[in-house]
């Protein structure tokens, strides 16, 4: 069975500083992604950011990067120059390609201070 | 291109009625789909998922079941709702081997 734990319930930042989410898993499987959603007051999942567990390098998109841990199984989602819209619950998943399992983190509310 | 519909988006019901949500997905074949629940302020507990028709996985025992009558069609359903039934329900798909999952618009739940 997949598992993936956030450790941090809450998270809070000062507008334009960054910010660092946890975020560790456990599967089996060598073939897999992982990902951060947003999700606003609205509900709706946003897909922040995508990991291939294949690929070494650590995905970035704009202001938003990983640190991929392959061997620590960890997948920590570094936030910069946060903004206001950046407040959400952020989940951290796995999509286990064997299975096709998607299994999703606990959460992590994030709040932007201005 | 691909979309997934989820309806009702909202919805009371009283303590003992029953309960069909659906959710269908369009542009794509074959999907795996899930259903999950969101307690208030709190993570996503998957429910359900399915990787082909009348292929259906329990994560957790419930009060609720699931069909897929059709391969792009997912429902969830129960026969007596209980109050602790109330929460947000998720419908979502991916493709085997693809690299993203897809999301609806979710229902609210409210068991009354």
């Amino acid at each position: 069975a997949q598992t993936v734990t956030q450790s941090q319930p809450e998270m809070s930042v000062q507008e334009a500083e960054t910010v660092t989410l946890s975020c560790t898993y456990d599967t089996s499987e060598s073939d897999y992604y992982l990902f951060w959603y947003k999700q606003p007051p609205s509900r709706q999942m946003i897909l922040v950011i995508r990991q291939e567990a294949y690929k070494q390098q650590n995905a970035t998109e704009n202001r938003f990067s990983v640190n991929f841990q392959k061997a620590a199984k960890s997948f920590s989602l570094k936030i910069s120059d946060s903004q206001l819209g950046d407040a959400a619950m952020y989940f951290c998943a796995s999509l286990v390609n064997a299975g096709n399992m998607l299994t999703f983190g606990g959460g992590t509310r994030l709040m932007v201070k201005p | 291109s691909q979309t997934i519909h989820q309806w009702p988006a909202t919805l009371v019901q009283p303590v003992g009625s029953p309960l069909s949500l659906e959710c269908t997905v369009e542009g794509t074949s074959n999907p795996n789909l899930y259903w999950y629940r969101q307690a208030a302020g709190r993570g996503l507990q998957l429910l359900f998922y399915s990787v082909g028709i009348g292929q259906i996985s329990s994560e957790v025992p419930q009060n609720l079941s699931a069909s897929r009558p059709q391969d792009r069609q997912f429902i969830l359903s129960s026969k007596k709702l209980l109050l602790s039934d109330s929460g947000f329900y998720l419908c979502a798909w991916s493709l085997t081997g693809g690299t993203e999952a897809f999301f609806g618009q979710g229902t609210r739940l409210t068991v009354v």
